[in-house]
């Protein structure tokens, strides 16, 4: 298998569930990344990590909770979640994260999971 | 101030016509990258075309090709011969190679929809 997968690809959860979200890398990058896509708003970045190191939390409340116990996965646990939560969780990869060098590495997205909170 | 703008909310175009998706950006880093994404109903981000800063030359992909007019800080997508199943959300968006750290920044997207 190649790209990025993404499991479950739908889910339905109450307010009071815990659950997770897996994301999977078969293209050999060191970092990955959580993004939340809500109708109707740009992409919002949630969380970055470079080799299993998280780099990034873009104040994201604490009822999101990622993992990253490898270079290939990650994770992101959700527990009492609220309806605003509601959107499609796109995870994301790159060979390397841009900063002190010049170049800027292109992201490659999973086809994402799209969450309903009841 | 918005780094990235996408003016056009939705756009029609005839199939087999070319069409362009307009971006517009602003940032004082000299050296980002411009991507475009598109993003089908099905839901998945797929990576299209992307155009460094310093390149001397439109970057091409295929139907895809980027307009990019840097004094303007324009990255316009051009999608040539237009197939029904180009219809779906396209985004541009960009990263700042030395003050932009982790981040892509996304524009807001264009819905193209291809007629027969």
């Amino acid at each position: 298998e190649t790209g990025v997968t993404q499991t479950p690809r739908h889910l339905v959860m109450g307010m009071t569930n815990k659950k997770s979200l897996k994301c999977e890398q078969h293209l050999g990058h060191n970092a990955m990344y959580w993004y939340k896509q809500s109708a109707k708003k740009p992409l919002e970045l949630m969380f970055v990590y470079s080799l299993e190191e998280r780099v990034e939390n873009n104040s994201v409340p604490s009822r999101f909770s990622p993992e990253c116990p490898n270079s290939s996965h990650l994770f992101l646990h959700l527990h009492t979640l609220q309806p605003e939560d509601s959107a499609l969780y796109l995870c994301a990869s790159s060979q390397g994260i841009t900063g002190q060098s010049s170049v800027v590495y292109e992201q490659y997205f999973g086809p994402g999971t799209r969450l309903t909170v009841t | 101030a918005q780094k990235i703008t996408q003016t056009q909310p939705g756009m029609f175009v005839q199939e087999k016509e070319a069409v362009t998706l307009d971006c517009t950006y602003d940032t004082s880093d000299p050296s980002y990258g411009l991507f475009w994404y598109k993003q089908p109903s099905s839901g998945e981000m797929i990576f299209l075309i992307y155009q460094g800063s310093y390149d001397q030359q439109n970057a091409t992909e295929g139907r895809y090709s980027l307009n990019f007019q840097k004094a303007r800080k324009s990255a316009n997508l051009v999608i040539s011969a237009s197939q029904l199943g180009d219809s779906a959300m396209y985004f541009c968006a960009m990263r700042e190679g030395y003050t932009g750290g982790f981040k892509t920044i996304f524009g807001a997207g264009t819905r193209l929809f291809v007629k027969a």
